[in-house]
């Protein structure tokens, strides 16, 4: 069975820093990949894919995220954080051969953004 | 808007009692699954389905129930609560084209207290 690590609990930036969340995975075959954020007291939200093709995906509000396929990684990305990035954001994997029911979802990473 | 709708919001249970969250969807979805989140823990997969008619265990099934006679619902019902189901219960439906899964969209979440 695969599994996702986010080694980063809980992160605190101020407005205007440079954000990179880190998620790794293991799996040996070909992956699907994912990122979601779950602003305060809300759903989870699909932030960007990631399933062939460019390595470097873009999401939704500025974020980015690049698949380095020899390293098992899935960064999270965004040049310039916003108060209104502050949430919580959960790396996904599912192998591609798999089931639905195959996704398997990180702890996730609370960011923090300080005015 | 169509999407993902869960009832209730909140929910506070003495041990032993039973109820259903409820779960719909408009969205023609055919894969539904049934999440709980706890701190540090991320998302664990309670039961999914795969269609009509077709539901299955996920990681941490006891406790729980469900049933999927329409396309639409995809109620979870709790048989005895206890203090250990205390959680945010996440609902999400998928669809996907010859098995490439496109992302969940996730409902907006029962948090449910057992006392």
């Amino acid at each position: 069975a695969q599994s996702v690590s986010q080694h980063n609990h809980h992160v605190i930036l101020s407005e205007a820093a440079s954000l990179e969340l880190g998620c790794n995975y293991s799996y040996g075959g070909t992956v699907n990949l994912f990122w979601y954020v779950q602003y305060p007291g809300q759903h989870l939200q699909l932030l960007l894919k990631y399933f062939s093709g460019d390595p470097l995906v873009k999401g939704i509000k500025g974020f980015e995220a690049e698949f380095i396929k020899s390293k098992f990684s899935f960064n999270l990305r965004k040049p310039s954080v916003q108060w209104s990035d502050t949430a919580e954001y959960f790396c996904a994997v599912k192998p591609d051969s798999g089931g639905y029911q195959k996704v398997t979802f990180g702890t996730g990473t609370k960011l923090q953004v300080i005015p | 808007n169509a999407g993902v709708t869960q009832t209730p919001k909140f929910q506070v249970l003495k041990t032993g009692q039973s109820m259903t969250l409820q779960c719909a969807q408009d969205m023609n979805h055919e894969y539904m699954s049934w999440y709980r989140q706890d701190p540090g823990m991320g998302l664990r997969l309670i039961h999914y389905s795969v269609g009509a008619g077709i539901t299955d265990q996920g990681e941490v099934p006891n406790g729980y129930n469900v049933s999927r006679s329409t396309t639409e619902d995809f109620p979870l019902r709790l048989l005895s609560a206890a203090p250990s189901q205390t959680s945010v219960y996440f609902c999400a439906s998928s669809t996907g084209d010859r098995g490439t899964f496109y992302g969940y969209t996730f409902g907006s979440g029962t948090r449910l207290t057992v006392v």
